[in-house]
């Protein structure tokens, strides 16, 4: 596709209730990353994928987090039971992994959670 | 480990005038290093990387970014601050490990005054 899509772009869940959020990379993007920004803050680094390689889960903040991509591209974040901590907007990116390059990662417009 | 530090959370500037927004770094070894920025309920779109060579690095907008290595610093500039520059920038690194994990500042938020 032309760029990262996310979705849903805005989500509203019960406190408690199980929620998968959805990254579709750049076609060709081999690395995926998870980010978590809340509301006017930095950038959360949560887990980052890169081709068959074990992915980089340190900064899943709790086991109620989990992420896949299958087939090495689509990705679901998935937020168990949560909480109303759990607000936030979900940003991810994609980039190539170059061996002589490096090139910059590209962002989607991210999805907004928000636990009532 | 490799972290980033924008130690401004705010930086206010006068249209017009120069700007600067900060960012120091730590890696093993040497950095990738880019800078971001976000307008308000948009993405974040990247504005310019560090790799090698040249020390001053020229990107979008008319930013350019000025890296130091002996003071591990990466600092954002413009020349001439546009009202429409306000916005949360963010500065980022990379190692050149290969790992390829990119960790991100806690931003700035620009404001150019009228």
């Amino acid at each position: 596709g032309a760029g990262v899509s996310q979705s849903p772009s805005n989500k509203v869940t019960e406190k408690g209730k199980d929620v998968e959020l959805r990254c579709d990379p750049i076609s060709g993007h081999t690395a995926l990353y998870w980010y978590r920004q809340s509301l006017g803050q930095g950038l959360e680094f949560l887990i980052y994928f890169q081709g068959n390689s074990a992915p980089d889960k340190s900064g899943l903040p709790s086991d109620r987090f989990s992420a896949e991509r299958t087939g090495g591209s689509v990705s679901t974040l998935t937020i168990q039971r949560t909480q109303q901590e759990d607000s936030a907007v979900y940003l991810c990116a994609s980039s190539i992994r170059g061996r002589s390059t490096v090139v910059e990662a590209f962002f989607g417009q991210g999805t907004r959670l928000t636990v009532v | 480990a490799q972290s980033v530090a924008q130690p401004e959370d705010q930086v206010n500037v006068a249209e017009g005038n120069p700007l600067t927004v900060k960012c120091t770094y730590s890696v093993s070894g040497n950095p990738y290093l880019f800078w971001y920025v976000q307008y308000p309920n948009r993405g974040l779109q990247f504005l310019l990387k560090y790799i090698t060579g040249d020390n001053l690095v020229k990107g979008s907008y008319g930013f350019e970014a000025e890296f130091n290595k002996s003071q591990t610093s990466f600092h954002l500039k413009k020349p001439s601050a546009l009202v429409s520059d306000s916005a949360l920038y963010f500065c980022a690194v990379r190692d050149q490990t290969g790992a390829n994990n990119l960790f991100f500042g806690t931003g700035t938020r620009l404001t150019v005054i009228p």
